[in-house]
């Protein structure tokens, strides 16, 4: 089946412990992106992917590193999380050229950092 | 910048009726394309419509049709025979074409849609 597959689903941590949430899609898609989804503030993206190793900032991508080494993962690193990072995650992926099909996207990964 | 406007936070309809949600948005483009999403309690994010800018006949898909105005940069949905099932947010996205260059979706606040029995 194709997807987009995120883990873990829910995640709480404190202040200062680095994290990591993976994201992983099995389509040979060369465009990622990360997503997070604030209420009153819609889904605004944070880092995306052209292809393996370009990678590029979204609108709020402060407090987050991304990596692309391979096509298939593109994980969302938070090196030192604090509680305004808490938030609903998601993943997205699309065959590059062919996005205005719409993305695909994984199940989210709900982030509460205390 | 790209903008996408929804400016109903909420709304709610008895079910087999037919609700319309309201969408805007700014570009200077004029190749792209525009997107509804579905996002029910279980937060899957569902691509429920797309339009393509350069298309004049408004997209439909079942009970889902758009009402898309490009000249008042316009893009509404209109659910028809709502059902239960319906009950979720629902965001406008907007994305410039590929030549645009990153592909990006720019999505609006979101509007949480509730269907009643």
């Amino acid at each position: 089946e194709a997807q987009v597959t995120q883990n873990p689903r829910y995640l709480i941590t404190v202040t200062g412990k680095k994290l990591t949430v993976t994201c992983s899609q099995n389509m040979n898609h060369e465009y990622m992106s990360w997503y997070r989804q604030d209420p009153g503030l819609g889904l605004r993206q944070i880092y995306y992917s052209m292809n393996v190793e370009v990678t590029d900032k979204g609108d709020v991508p402060e407090g987050y590193k991304v990596s692309r080494k391979e096509k298939r993962n593109f994980p969302l690193i938070l090196e030192s999380p604090s509680p305004n990072q808490t938030s609903l995650y998601f993943c997205a992926s699309s065959l590059q050229g062919f996005a205005g099909y719409g993305y695909t996207f994984g199940s989210g990964t709900r982030l509460t950092v205390v | 910048a790209q903008t996408v406007t929804q400016s109903q936070p909420e709304m709610s309809v008895q079910e087999a009726e037919t609700v319309t949600l309201s969408c805007t948005y700014d570009t200077s483009e004029s190749n792209y394309y525009l997107f509804w999403y579905k996002q029910p309690p279980s937060r899957q994010m569902i691509l429920v419509i797309r339009q393509e800018a350069y298309k004049q006949q408004n997209a439909t898909e079942n009970r889902f049709s758009v009402n898309f105005q490009k000249a008042a940069k316009s893009f509404s949905l209109k659910i028809s025979d709502s059902q239960l099932g319906d009950t979720a947010m629902y965001f406008c996205a907007f994305m410039i074409g590929p030549q645009g260059g990153s592909e990006k979706l720019v999505f609006g606040k979101g509007m949480k849609l509730t269907v009643n029995p």
